[in-house]
């Protein structure tokens, strides 16, 4: 079974500072990658995803991610932060086969965002 | 149109009552699921289905009983509720073989008292 770590579950960071938050995964087959923000008492919105092809995807709100597979990670990156940003962040996996399936995705334990001004 | 609706977004009600929370999906999809996000905020699915049928059922007490009168609709009905059930329950969707992405909904705060 597949499954997601995300070490830090606190990241502060100074409002315009570069931020990266950390994910790894685990699977014995190829996966797709996911990572949702989520806003205070609001749902999960999908901010990029990896499939297959270029490594580093580019996503909303000016976030990005690169896929390393040697590493197992899918680390998201934002050169500039804003106040805007404070969330929490998940990174998702489901298993890469295709047609997708109906096994849904196994999220981490998500990091808190903490933007400082 | 929101693509994920569910309804009632709070709910608070006493040990031992029965209730249930409803979502509705108008993006087409065939795929439908439930997960709770505890006070953690970890999100572990419950259940899913594809085209009204019953796909995956996690540990989850009987208690919980997923139904799917189509494929735009899911319900979750909770019996005998205990004070663990407390959480926010999340709706959500997808569209097999495109992508994988989940869309979800706003989400249902389940306080029992």
């Amino acid at each position: 079974a597949q499954s997601v770590t995300q070490l830090d579950s606190q990241v502060p960071v100074f409002e315009e500072a570069p931020v990266e938050l950390r994910c790894n995964y685990s699977s014995s087959v190829s996966v797709y990658l996911f990572w949702y923000v989520q806003y205070p008492n609001q749902g999960l919105q999908l901010l990029l995803k990896y499939l297959s092809g270029s490594t580093l995807v580019k996503g909303i709100n000016g976030f990005e991610a690169e896929f390393n597979k040697s590493q197992t990670s899918f680390h998201l990156r934002k050169p500039s932060v804003h106040i805007s940003d404070t969330a929490e962040y998940f990174c998702a996996v489901r298993l890469g086969y295709s047609g997708g399936g109906a096994d849904g995705l196994t999220f981490g334990k998500g990091t808190h965002l903490i933007i400082q001004p | 149109d929101t693509a994920v609706s569910q309804t009632p977004k709070y709910l608070v009600t006493q040990m031992g009552n029965d209730k249930s929370i409803k979502c509705e999906q108008n993006l087409g999809h065939d795929t439908m699921y439930w997960y709770k996000q505890d006070s953690k905020k970890f999100l572990k699915i419950m259940f899913s289905y594809n085209n009204k049928e019953l796909i995956i059922n996690e540990t989850v007490p009987n208690r919980f009983s997923p139904k799917s009168p189509d494929k735009a609709h899911l319900n979750l009905h909770i019996n005998s509720l205990e004070l663990g059930d407390s959480a926010v329950y999340f709706c959500a969707s997808s569209q097999q073989g495109v992508g994988g992405e989940l869309f979800f909904g706003e989400g249902s705060r389940l306080t029992v008292l």
